[in-house]
């Protein structure tokens, strides 16, 4: 069975500075890993995916993240925080490519100080 | 893009009563709709896989008796809680993915979710 880890609930960080959300899973095939992003009010949206090509993986709003298979870690980073991406952050894995059936992380509500 | 919309955005009712929770696909065919669960600070929790016009596949441990799931067209399906009791309370969410080409094709779209609150 899949199964993720956040580690931090919480993370705060100064508007500039670098975002590090940090994931762990685990699968015992080779994993189809998600970050998504919730702003209040609002559903759940795609900020990137790993599905096997490349390990660094790009996704909107500046965000990447790579997939680290010896770590079993899948890392989201963003250079440089702005004020607008206050906002809770879930990892999710998947066995299917399509992202059925997911499996969340408990989520990183990450805050940006002025 | 894809869009999923889930009415009511917000319900609060008395122990006991039934409410009903949509969510539907406006511009793409759902072939598939997933229902979760939200707790307070915790992730969500996935409690059932519907496909239009078969029964919903349950997750261990979700009462299907109290969480009833139809998937009656491919742009509607609803959940509705049965009998809540205020341990029902919580944010549900559900997501959707069709098939074939056009928007929402192979494409997981989440809703905004519905906060329950069971007095």
């Amino acid at each position: 069975a899949q199964s993720v880890t956040q580690l931090g609930s919480h993370v705060s960080v100064s508007e500039g500075a670098l975002v590090l959300l940090r994931c762990n899973y685990s699968s015992s095939v080779p994993p189809y890993l998600f970050w998504y992003v919730q702003y209040p009010n609002q559903g759940l949206q795609l900020l990137l995916k790993y599905t096997s090509a490349a390990t660094l993986v790009k996704g909107i709003n500046g965000f990447e993240a790579e997939f680290k298979k010896s770590e079993t870690s899948f890392h989201l980073t963003k250079p440089s925080a702005h004020m607008s991406d206050a906002a809770e952050y879930f990892c999710a894995v998947s066995l299917v490519q399509g992202a059925q059936k997911l499996v969340f992380g408990q989520g990183t509500r990450l805050t940006i100080n002025p | 893009g894809a869009v999923v919309s889930q009415h009511p955005s917000r319900v609060i009712c008395k122990s006991g009563t039934s409410v009903k929770i949509e969510c539907r696909s406006l511009d793409f065919q759902a072939t598939t709709m997933f229902w979760y669960r939200q707790f307070p600070k915790k992730s969500l929790m996935l409690m059932a896989t519907s496909n239009e016009g078969s029964k919903a596949t349950y997750e261990q441990g979700v009462e299907k008796d109290k969480f009833l799931i139809n998937h009656a067209s491919l742009t509607l399906s609803t959940l509705t809680v049965t009998s809540a009791h205020p341990e029902d309370s919580s944010f549900y969410i559900c997501s959707a993915i069709g098939t074939g080409g056009g928007s929402g094709a192979n494409v997981l779209t989440f809703g905004a979710g519905s906060r329950l609150t069971v007095l």
